[in-house]
């Protein structure tokens, strides 16, 4: 099994340009998750997921939209990047099965000029 | 609503010292803790858990145990490793029936030869 994985790994994006990050788990989890990371701020997360077709926001929405048109992918998308969006991101996986054991991605690090 | 407080970092420790990472939460109900790893350019991963009050999570000479009277769920290491060195994670989740984690904001260990 592969686990969580994430495409791109790196990306460099120009302010207002556009793009989608592509999460992938083979696990058959039902909870799908997307996280920014910044220094002194922990994880908060951006939306998630509890089922193929269902999304909802979480903490830090703004700016950011999510489609899980598929059980096993989540996409996290930035219409107009800003340089408030450099971060890494991740996304993560859980089944109500596990208690909530969230399985995680390597990560993408995006930055935003 | 539900929180998670970590003891500040860095922590700097030598070699074969004793490692205590305080975490202690608020939550409504009995939710399962959660401490999670994150390695220099990785994404998270789950180093143990505990289900319910006085359940004791343990791996890789770690451990952890659920204090419901004092909301509780410290770290602990006999003797540290350089190859510890890494942040680690304090989570919950499954409060209130909301299977959405909580995080806290991190603690870094850096451990000296």
């Amino acid at each position: 099994n592969a686990g969580v994985t994430q495409t791109p790994k790196f990306r460099v994006l120009k302010t207002g340009q556009s793009m989608t990050l592509l999460c992938a788990q083979d696990m058959n989890h039902e909870y799908m998750y997307w996280y920014r990371q910044d220094p002194g701020m922990g994880l908060r997360l951006i939306h998630y997921s509890v089922g193929e077709g269902t999304t909802a926001k979480g903490e830090v929405p703004d700016g950011y939209n999510v489609s899980r048109l598929k059980k096993q992918n989540f996409l996290l998308g930035l219409e107009s990047a800003a340089p408030s969006q450099t971060s890494v991101y991740f996304c993560a996986s859980s089944s109500p099965t596990s208690r909530d054991e969230q399985f995680f991605g390597p990560g993408t690090r995006l930055t935003v000029l | 609503g539900n929180s998670v407080t970590q003891m500040e970092g860095p922590v700097t420790l030598s070699e074969e010292a004793f490692l205590t990472i305080n975490c202690t939460y608020t939550a409504t109900g009995y939710p399962s803790l959660f401490w999670y790893v994150q390695y220099p350019g990785e994404g998270l991963q789950l180093l143990l858990k505990a289900t319910k009050a006085d359940d004791k999570g343990s791996n890789k000479g770690f451990e952890a145990t659920y204090r419901k009277e004092t909301t509780s769920f410290h770290l602990e290491k006999g003797s540290v490793q350089v190859s510890d060195s890494a942040v680690y994670f304090c989570a919950l989740s499954g409060s209130g029936g909301s299977y959405i984690p909580t995080f806290g904001r991190g603690t870094s260990l850096i451990v000296h030869p």
